[in-house]
């Protein structure tokens, strides 16, 4: 049973428009939140991560929210570009310091 | 420059043979991590190490195993009993013992392939 879920496979959006990738997890333990970045071939790379005593975090021209109630969380990029065309990983764990979990992904391309 | 190296990039393994994944980090995190990725899905867990000579399994371990003599080293092998070994293999290390969570820190992986 998979507890962390990203249910859209790929995301198409233009360059310079936003772009909303967006995870839904089950365990309700899960208290933080994470976001990495995967170029084929390579290792993920750390984006953004949020814990659940906030709602929002921002860096950049990244965001990520997080509804505690409807076990959400969302990435938003704001202005994309074609070099975040890649695929995005949700991941989740508990307090602790317990292993990530992760979920499937979603392929991102970013058109010029 | 501190990072998680992971070598060989590509390896080929016959049918029947063990074979061995190196994972080195000089980042003097504590806890490291082994993942598998296969096409289409998330990275699963393998094993894990929080403390040298200490390691837990995580959610498909069968047919692998490890070692953590070394902070900086968490070598996997990939046993015969691994019926389907093929996949990209990660490695990643995280700090532990903070009061804040930590993010893990990923290699670039290892492609293993079945001759």
């Amino acid at each position: 049973d998979q507890q962390v879920k990203q249910n859209s496979p790929s995301l198409r959006v233009q360059e310079g428009r936003i772009s909303i990738l967006n995870c839904d997890y089950t365990n309700s333990m899960f208290d933080y939140f994470l976001w990495y970045k995967k170029y084929p071939a390579e290792g993920p790379t750390f984006l953004i991560s949020i814990s659940s005593i906030k709602d929002k975090n921002e860096d950049g021209r990244f965001t990520v929210f997080l509804n505690k109630s409807a076990k959400h969380l969302s990435l938003h990029i704001v202005p994309s570009q074609p070099g975040d065309s890649a695929v995005y990983f949700c991941a989740a764990s508990s307090t602790g310091n317990t292993p990530l979990v992760f979920g499937k992904g979603t392929r991102l391309s970013v058109i010029a | 420059d501190g990072g998680i190296t992971q070598s060989p990039k590509y390896l080929f393994r016959k049918e029947g043979q063990n074979v061995t994944l190196s994972c080195e980090q000089n980042l003097n995190h504590d806890a490291m991590y082994w993942y598998r990725q296969d096409p289409g899905q998330g990275l699963r867990l393998i094993y894990y190490s929080q403390i040298v000579n200490d390691f837990q399994k995580g959610d498909i371990a069968e047919g692998y195993s490890v070692s953590r003599e070394k902070k900086e080293s968490f070598p996997l092998t990939v046993t015969s009993a691994q019926k389907n070994p093929t996949a990209f293999y990660l490695c990643a290390s995280s700090m532990t013992g903070s009061m804040f969570n930590q993010p893990q820190h990923f290699g670039d992986g290892t492609r293993l392939s079945i001759l």
